[in-house]
């Protein structure tokens, strides 16, 4: 059964400092794995995804991903973060873009001054 | 990019009624929607998959007489949550496939919060 694992349920970060967010997955074949942002009274916004080919995606908004397959990782990276980053962040992973999706719980990230 | 809309943002209403939520696609056609429920502090879980001119395709789990999914063109698919009641209550997102070859995308709507009292 595929399932998606995101193990920090909240983050505070200081604004200017990196982050990471961790997503670990399983999943019976090759994976699709996308990484989607959750602000209040907004729709997700897809980030970034991964398909194939680089292991190191650049998404939107300055973060990027790295697939690591022997790992089962897909961790999202933003060097220096801004206050509009404060949101939550979904990692997600399914049988291609156009297919229904298996969702992380979800890392709620908090930006402080 | 492409956008997908969702109406009403918000609902209230009491128990034993039914509600209407409406999933748009606006400057796309959608063969393909997805309808997702969102408990606070939770994550998305899939409800059921809405084929434009034939039925849903259910969750395990999910009551398809009690979320009716109806996906009458292929811009819009409606999410009916017949008799609702307080347990009904959460925030339901739909989302919308654009097909565009290598570049095929699931663009995510709002989100309906739906109270039940």
């Amino acid at each position: 059964a595929q399932s998606v694992t995101q193990p920090d349920i909240h983050i505070t970060v200081s604004e200017g400092a990196s982050l990471e967010l961790r997503c670990n997955y399983s999943y019976g074949a090759t994976p699709y794995l996308f990484w989607y942002v959750q602000s209040p009274g907004q729709g997700l916004q897809l980030l970034l995804k991964y398909f194939s080919g680089d292991t190191l995606v650049q998404g939107i908004k300055g973060f990027e991903a790295e697939f690591k397959r022997s790992q089962s990782s897909f961790n999202l990276r933003k060097p220096s973060v801004h206050w509009s980053d404060a949101a939550e962040y979904f990692c997600a992973v399914g049988a291609g873009s156009w297919g229904k999706l298996q969702f992380g719980a979800g890392t709620q990230v908090v930006v402080t001054p | 990019g492409a956008v997908v809309s969702q109406h009403p943002s918000w609902v209230i209403c009491k128990s034993g009624t039914s509600v209407k939520i409406e999933c748009r696609s606006l400057d796309f056609q959608a063969t393909t929607m997805f309808w997702y429920r969102q408990f606070p502090k939770q994550s998305l879980m899939l409800m059921a998959t809405s084929n434009e001119g034939s039925k849903a395709t259910y969750e395990q789990g999910v009551e398809k007489d009690k979320f009716l999914i109806n996906h009458a063109s292929l811009t819009l698919s409606t999410l009916t949550v017949t008799s609702a009641h307080p347990e009904d209550s959460s925030f339901y997102i739909c989302s919308a496939i654009h097909l565009a070859g290598l570049t095929d995308t699931q663009y995510f709507g709002p989100g309906t919060r739906l109270t039940v009292l």
